[in-house]
């Protein structure tokens, strides 16, 4: 059965940093892509980064450029979100989930169950 | 960046009867499109991918439509499990993946 599993997330303070995990398990890590998408509190969905199955590729949202930095361990099967400079509108839910083995396939399957960040002093 | 918009934002049906779900695009996406359904508390699971394909699980009565700028979901016959919110996402052009602000299916 295809997994995810995240972890890391909690209470932190504006400015602060944060590391997310997503342990991966039941299909080839290195063959996909994957990425991170965010729900605050009561919203819709948002896409936050996306890295490829080698992790030479990386990609993110204008809004976290140069704070968030994800990356993975293929040899653990582990896909991780560095969160640095925290801002209060960054508190939200935060999933891993799966894309395709091709660029074209951007359909994103399965998901984790999330993991809440909250960013309050 | 390519926004997509769903209507409408709430649809109240009684169980039993089809639901029609709306999504577009800003500009066309071609059949590069991807349904998804999330209950309360749980993460979204996906439904539709490539505008009319079901993924692996999704029962027959869930079907998708459209292609370019225009797509439809399609519940036929609401089950009690199916009151959820729907997001529509679009894979045409990215990065980066965007998602509709989704319709909330409740109950008549």
């Amino acid at each position: 059965e295809v997994q995810l599993l995240e972890s890391g997330g909690g209470l932190v303070q504006p400015g602060g940093s944060l590391r997310l995990s997503c342990a991966a398990s039941g299909f080839t890590f290195r063959t996909y892509a994957m990425t991170w998408v965010r729900q605050a509190a009561g919203k819709g969905l948002e896409w936050v980064s996306s890295i490829s199955g080698s992790g030479i590729s990386t990609y993110y949202r204008d809004f976290v450029k140069g704070r968030f930095t994800i990356s993975r361990d293929n040899s653990k099967n582990i896909l991780y979100l560095q969160m640095n400079s925290l801002r209060a509108e960054d508190t939200a839910v935060y999933y891993c989930a799966r894309l395709g083995r091709r660029p074209t396939e951007g359909w994103l399957d399965p998901w984790g169950q999330g993991t809440l960040v909250t960013v309050s002093s | 960046e390519i926004v997509m918009t769903q209507s409408p934002v709430t649809l109240s049906v009684s169980p039993g009867e089809r639901a029609t779900l709306s999504c577009r695009a800003s500009q066309s996406v071609s059949s590069d499109l991807a349904w998804y359904q999330q209950k309360p508390g749980q993460a979204p699971r996906l439904l539709i991918y490539g505008a009319s394909t079901r993924a692996t699980g999704v029962p027959a009565r869930f079907s998708g439509s459209g292609s370019g700028t225009e797509f439809t979901l399609t519940i036929s016959s609401l089950q009690s499990e199916d009151f959820a919110v729907y997001y529509c996402q679009q894979y045409n052009n990215w990065p980066p993946l965007t998602f509709g602000g989704g319709t909330k299916v409740e109950i008549k």
